[in-house]
């Protein structure tokens, strides 16, 4: 079964606008975190945000804030205030305990598009 | 700067070739984790090591090896390379279990 799901492969966003990408994740552990991290074309991972279980508040960090809502399982992140360099593939990540250590399981990802 | 140092950037093999992917962290984490990454399919991870001297298979283990050298350097091995192994392969390294995880720069390798 998937651990990360992120059912929107694809999203368009105006610049200026605000635009929320999806992600959905499984376990049963109750210690875990959530990463978002996003990936330029150049290729390299760049992380963004992170969401501890335990955490009451939803994180953010400048136009980055992940909308954490435990009951249904859902870490979605939210950028405010899109701009063309934000355009870009998002990866939702879950860190989990497993085999007595911490492991770090992505979902497919969603590619973003900002449009002037 | 302070990361993770990934080499080679590009690869090109031939079937059954062998070649080591190697990889280093400056920050001085404990774990390190090889991953790789297929269109479509987010980044899955390959193996790891929680601390020096220990490895670890993780979810697509078959064809690959690795050696975790000292706390910094955690090399990836392919013995004998196969056209499925074509695909983007990114190193990481994690200090606390709540720190954002570190990725080098991605070696992309291609199996003909």
């Amino acid at each position: 079964a998937q651990k990360i799901t992120q059912t929107q492969p694809g999203m368009f966003v105006q610049e200026k606008e605000a635009v929320t990408l999806d992600c959905t994740y499984d376990t049963s552990d109750q210690s875990y975190g959530l990463f978002w991290y996003k990936q330029p074309s150049s290729g390299e991972m760049i992380f963004l945000i992170y969401q501890g279980s335990y955490d009451e508040q939803n994180a953010t960090e400048g136009r980055y804030s992940l909308n954490f809502q435990k009951a249904r399982k859902s870490a979605n992140l939210v950028i405010s205030a899109s701009q063309l360099g934000d355009s870009a593939m998002y990866f939702c990540a879950m860190r989990e305990l497993s085999g007595g250590y911490n492991k770090l399981i992505f979902g497919a990802g969603t590619r973003l598009a900002v449009h002037p | 700067n302070a990361g993770v140092t990934q080499t080679p950037k590009f690869q090109v093999l031939k079937t059954g070739q062998s070649m080591t992917l190697q990889c280093a962290q400056d920050m001085n984490h404990n774990s390190m984790y090889w991953y790789r990454q297929d269109p479509g399919m987010g980044l899955r991870l390959i193996y790891y090591s929680a601390s020096e001297g220990t490895t670890d298979k993780g979810e697509v283990p078959n064809g690959y090896n690795v050696s975790r050298l000292n706390k910094r350097e955690f090399s990836l091995r392919l013995e004998s390379a196969a056209p499925s192994q074509t695909s983007v392969y990114f190193c990481a390294s994690r200090g606390t279990p709540d720190s954002g995880y570190t990725f080098g720069s991605g070696t992309r390798l291609t199996v003909v």
